[in-house]
Order: structure tokens, then C-alpha cells, then sequence
């Protein structure tokens, strides 16, 4: 079956980077994109961005383009997003998820989230 | 606040039908884009309830049916059980974004 795990919590001071990794398992890894998307304590889902695990091809947020990078690592099926220069409101779970390409894509399967803290 | 309007709770006793609203514009919903809705339970991760409109991925109940029309899309659960009570967004593409794909507002349903 389809899973994807995630690396684990993580506390980063103001200013700091962080990378948090996915790990697919159960399908062909290149056959499909990754999308993050994360959710701050107690809102809504936001998506981050997108990455085509065939040829890394991205596609961001305007509101993060600058500051997060997306990359694939094929030959061991996992997927990394970068966000730096963190500020307090990138507190908050962050997600991967299999992209399934329509337009809009759709989410059909999840990691189980990644804690990121930002506090000084 | 996304671009995509949802009531941020709705209500049933067990049994009961509820419906859930996603309300859009011309330039998401209404420019004929697919909406999808997803359910999350409490303190887990967002899970694939409807795609393209009306589609449901393998193991979801029938209970669960999606329609658009217009600028809106609208999911709704029949026989409501307690393990619904969940929040529930629904997602689109909207073409005056720069983040393109859209989560709505989110709608916790409480089973009464």
C-alpha cells in the first residue's frame, strides 16, 4: 500500500532552516509529483508547493518563493522541503502528500506530518 | 483568507443528512475547475474524501457524494455517524493566485 513517512518534530530558533523529509513507499516514486502543504495550530490546510519526482520540475507559492526549496532523491524514493529564513508563523504541521496530476491535482495520500516550531 | 468560502461548522444528530457548502468565484469554481474534499480527524492527517466533483476513491462510505454547480460545490453525508465528526476542506485552482491550489476555509461537523 501507498505510504509516505515523514522525518520527525522539529524546533528551530527565528532565522534558522529547516528540512523536513518524505520517505514513498508502494508505488513507482517517478510516476507521480509531491505537494507540502502545511497547517498552522488550529487553521486551515495551506498549500506550499509542488515537485514532479519524474524531473523536478516545481511550482511554488508566491508567498514562499525565495525562501522554500523542493528536491527528489530517486534512488531512495524521498522528497525534501526546505524552508529558510523561518519566522514564528511557519509554526505549524507540515504535510507530504502523492500529487495525482489534474488540474487542480488532488491529494490522495498522506505522510503523517511533521511538527516544525519556530520560537526563540 | 482563501479565495474558497466554507461554514465553519454544521451539525447533525446521528442519521441525519448534512450538507457542506464551498463557495467560489469566476475565477476557481466557476471557471470549471474540479473541486475535491478531504477529511481530517482529529489530530491526524487530511484524508481523500471526494475527487474531480463527484468522484469517491476506493473504501469511502457511499454516504459520502459531492456535486458543483455554478460557483459552488457542495458534500454531503447521509446517515451521519459519530466517526464523521471530523473537519472537512474542500480544494480548487484558482487562476488569480500566485498559489494556485486552494484549500477552503474548512468545516468542523459535530455529531449531536
Amino acid at each position: 500500500q501507498v505510504q509516505l513517512v515523514q522525518s520527525g518534530a522539529e524546533v528551530k530558533k527565528p532565522g534558522a532552516s529547516v528540512k523536513v523529509s518524505c520517505k514513498a513507499s508502494g508505488y513507482t516514486f517517478t510516476t507521480y509529483g509531491i505537494s507540502w502543504v502545511r497547517q498552522a495550530p488550529g487553521q486551515g490546510l495551506e498549500w506550499m508547493g509542488w515537485i514532479s519526482a519524474y524531473n523536478g520540475n516545481t511550482n511554488f507559492a508566491q508567498k514562499l518563493q525565495g525562501r522554500v526549496t523542493m528536491t527528489t532523491d530517486t534512488s531512495t524514493s524521498t522528497a525534501y522541503m526546505e524552508l529558510r529564513s523561518l519566522r514564528s508563523d511557519d509554526t505549524a504541521v507540515y504535510y507530504c502528500a502523492r500529487s495525482v496530476e489534474l488540474l487542480p491535482p488532488y491529494f490522495d495520500s498522506w505522510g503523517q506530518g511533521t511538527l516544525v516550531t519556530v520560537s526563540s | 483568507q482563501s479565495v474558497l468560502t466554507q461554514p465553519p461548522s454544521v451539525s447533525g444528530a446521528p442519521g441525519q443528512r448534512v450538507t457542506i457548502s464551498c463557495t467560489g468565484s469566476s475565477s476557481n469554481i466557476g471557471a470549471g475547475y474540479d473541486v475535491h474534499w478531504y477529511q481530517q480527524l482529529p489530530g491526524t492527517a487530511p484524508k481523500l474524501l471526494i475527487y474531480g466533483n463527484s468522484n469517491r476513491p476506493s473504501g469511502v462510505p457511499d454516504r459520502f457524494s459531492g456535486s458543483k454547480s455554478g460557483t459552488s460545490a457542495s458534500l454531503a453525508i447521509t446517515g451521519l455517524q459519530a466517526e464523521d465528526e471530523a473537519d472537512y476542506y474542500c480544494q480548487s485552482y484558482d487562476s488569480s493566485l500566485s498559489a494556485h491550489y486552494v484549500f477552503g476555509t474548512g468545516t468542523k461537523v459535530t455529531v449531536l
